[in-house]
């Protein structure tokens, strides 16, 4: 079983907020990766990382920031959440980069979000 | 660049039915080729995966075959259950790309008793 958490699992929160949705891996993975999921399932690259002090943007446009100070842990901040950040958001960790051949993704259980 | 194209869903089938959920996929190079599943409520977890040509991947009753002749990997079970109610997600990886899981949009499927 993977061990990757996110944290918290659902989080209800008021338009204007700040936001910090958390995940860590004890695997000891270089490259994380964060992924939103829309209501139609699909799956957009927002962030990743190749490492400590590592960070780029991926596909989809995203206004969350991202930082890696520690191995272990890649959070997602929201500086004032809005209803069209509502949405799954699904973290990631690989020990090689996704672009070589036979490198698996592990995923955490997702925080689902809700900006009212 | 890379892209894959599986079937369109919803997907919904009796218990003991056969399950096929076609996968085609685009990309340069060797990718290896994935499938990912999504129960309600929850995170994605590896079903199965290939790394080369010819490759076959199984898990819980699943099986996929890379064919490269026909850039397809089709995920299949002989006799779903209940418990495969879930959204499948067909991926790859490498085949040019430097930084990313390149998935299909997911198909949902749904097993009735």
């Amino acid at each position: 079983e993977a061990d990757i958490y996110q944290t918290p699992r659902y989080l209800v929160i008021g338009t204007g907020k700040k936001i910090t949705l958390e995940c860590s891996q004890t695997m000891g993975h270089d490259k994380m990766y964060w992924y939103q999921q829309d209501p139609g399932m699909e799956l957009h690259l927002i962030h990743y990382s190749y490492g400590v002090n590592s960070t780029e943007k991926g596909d989809l446009s995203s206004e969350s920031t991202v930082s890696r100070i520690r191995t272990e842990h890649f959070p997602l901040t929201l500086e004032s959440a809005r209803p069209s950040h509502t949405s799954q958001y699904l973290c990631a960790s690989s020990e090689w980069g996704l672009g070589r051949s036979n490198t698996e993704a592990f995923f955490g259980q997702g925080t689902r979000l809700t900006v009212v | 660049g890379n892209s894959v194209t599986q079937m369109e869903g919803p997907v919904t089938l009796s218990e003991e039915a056969f399950l096929t959920i076609n996968c085609t996929y685009t990309a340069t190079g060797y990718p290896s080729l994935f499938w990912y599943v999504q129960y309600p409520g929850e995170g994605l977890q590896l079903l199965l995966k290939a790394t080369k040509a010819d490759d076959k991947g199984s898990n819980k009753g699943f099986e996929a075959t890379y064919r490269k002749e026909t850039t397809s990997f089709h995920l299949e079970k002989g006799s779903v259950q209940v418990s495969d109610s879930a959204v499948y997600f067909c991926a790859l990886s490498g085949g040019g790309s430097n930084y990313k899981l390149t998935f299909g949009k997911g198909t949902l499927l749904t097993v009735n008793p």
